[in-house]
């Protein structure tokens, strides 16, 4: 069974649609995650979920809207896609809110704004 | 505030060379610091973490990291490389005070030959 996983795996898509990528946990976590990692690999956080609240919302467009209907899901959608935004997002999860916990990652949805 | 650097954006050893990637950190107070690694196409797995308890910390895969408060230092090593741990490691830390930040290191690339 696989831990956290992602759909789709690679999305392409044109600038200015609206897209989504899912992500769900079978771990029993109260926390997920949403990263983007960028083309030089740099890992930044964007979102984080507890018991479906939001607790971390760093700097991030407002073109990107995470959604959490239960606690094993956190989506992430994202409006007016732009070049900028082609990265790999990943998605993880944490049985605690802090960061001290172990994170496990998602295999990654990787979008290609065109 | 915290941040993390990882000297080195690409290390290669030899198969059975030691392992030695560097990470520094920059924190107010003492930090939480782990170690992740990224195989290719594939979401981070945890190799360790430290929690402020012992400073000599092992983890999975053969791998272990000592952190030194003197240096500001959490170095990831292996006695013995193996191919497979051809992969990108990054380093991250999470402050004690604010568990709301967490950063990662820009990683470093692990080249085994053969």
């Amino acid at each position: 069974d696989t831990a956290v996983s992602q759909t789709p795996k690679y999305l392409v898509t044109q600038m200015g649609n609206d897209k989504s990528i899912k992500c769900e946990q079978n771990l029993g976590h109260d926390t997920m995650y949403w990263y983007k990692q960028d083309s030089k690999k740099f890992l930044k956080i964007m979102f984080s979920y507890n018991n479906k609240e939001l607790i971390i919302n760093e700097t991030v467009p407002n073109r990107f809207s995470p959604k959490s209907p239960d606690k094993a899901h956190l989506n992430l959608h994202i409006n007016s896609l732009e070049l900028g935004d082609s990265a790999v997002y990943f998605c993880a999860s944490s049985q605690g809110a802090g960061f001290t916990d172990t994170q496990y990652f998602g295999p990654g949805t990787r979008l290609t704004v065109l | 505030a915290q941040s993390v650097t990882q000297l080195g954006s690409h290390v290669s050893v030899s198969e059975g060379a030691l392992v030695l990637l560097r990470c520094n950190y920059s924190s107010s107070v003492p930090p939480y610091l782990f170690w992740y690694v990224q195989y290719p196409n594939q979401g981070l797995q945890l190799l360790l973490k430290y929690t402020s308890a012992a400073t000599l910390v092992k983890g999975i895969n053969g791998f272990e990291a000592e952190f030194k408060k003197s240096e500001t230092s959490f170095h990831l090593t292996k006695p013995s490389a193996h191919m497979s741990d051809a992969a990108e490691y990054f380093c991250a830390v999470s402050d004690q005070n604010n568990f709301n930040k967490f950063y990662f290191g820009s990683g470093t690339k692990l080249n085994v030959k053969p």
